[in-house]
């Protein structure tokens, strides 16, 4: 069965930066391309961007471009997002989110979705 | 960016009656390959999004026939039919015709 299992809860400073982990098991991790989505606390959902898992190539919102890097390793099945420059306002959960159809990239919906991983900035 | 604002904030319903969620979208979803990029959410308390129905109309795989989705252009609307206990959480809209953003929620509780 599907899975995406995603690293654990962070405590970061401002200023500093955070690197998530999504680990892909189940399907042919190439195949399908991954979406990061963050919630703050309380609030709603906002995309940041995609990742192609065969390629590696990125696309991300305009407004984290500068701060975020997505990457990938085939070798484990796992896909990364690092923020940067840590600001209180990034608190929030991230969510890691399969494109539910294979090798498209565009109008993307999210049939699988990792269980979430806690940033919280902090001075 | 594309907006989608959706109503109302909350819903309180008994058991066993229906429940209706509007989605307004900023621009038309209605893409020239004759597709609608609309898409339906429930978030459960705890848990990530779960995806209802796909492109307006279309039940994703598992998902109970008394969920519909309906619509077109810019208004669209997600039916509950006969709400159960399970199906408290918040829903979200979310359009991928152009980039992708979602509604700010409508959040279900029962009664």
């Amino acid at each position: 069965q599907v899975q995406l299992v995603q690293s654990g809860a962070e405590v970061k400073k401002p200023g500093a930066s955070v690197k998530v982990s999504c680990k892909a098991s189940g399907y042919t991790f190439t195949s399908y391309y991954m979406h990061w989505v963050r919630q703050a606390p309380g609030q709603g959902l906002e995309w940041m961007g995609i990742i192609n898992p065969s390629g590696g190539s990125t696309s991300y919102a305009q407004k984290f471009q500068g701060r975020v890097t997505m990457t990938r390793d085939t070798s484990t099945s796992t896909v990364y997002m690092e923020l940067s420059s840590l600001r209180s306002e990034d608190t929030a959960v991230y969510y890691c989110a399969r494109a539910t159809k294979p090798m498209v990239r565009s109008h993307p919906d999210f049939d699988y979705w990792g269980q979430g991983t806690l940033v919280t900035v902090s001075s | 960016d594309i907006v989608m604002t959706q109503t109302p904030l909350s819903l309180s319903v008994t058991p066993g009656q229906p429940a209706s969620i509007s989605c307004k979208s900023s621009q038309s979803l209605l893409h020239s390959d004759g597709k609608t990029y609309l898409y339906w959410y429930l978030q459960k308390p705890g848990q990530p999004p779960q995806l209802l129905i796909y492109e307006v109309s279309n039940r994703f795989s598992g998902v109970p026939d008394r969920f519909s989705g309906s619509g077109s252009g810019t208004d669209f609307t997600l039916k509950i039919s006969r709400v159960e206990a399970e199906d408290v959480g918040v829903y979200y809209c979310m359009q991928s015709i152009q980039l992708l953003t979602f509604g700010g929620g409508t959040k279900v509780e029962i009664k």
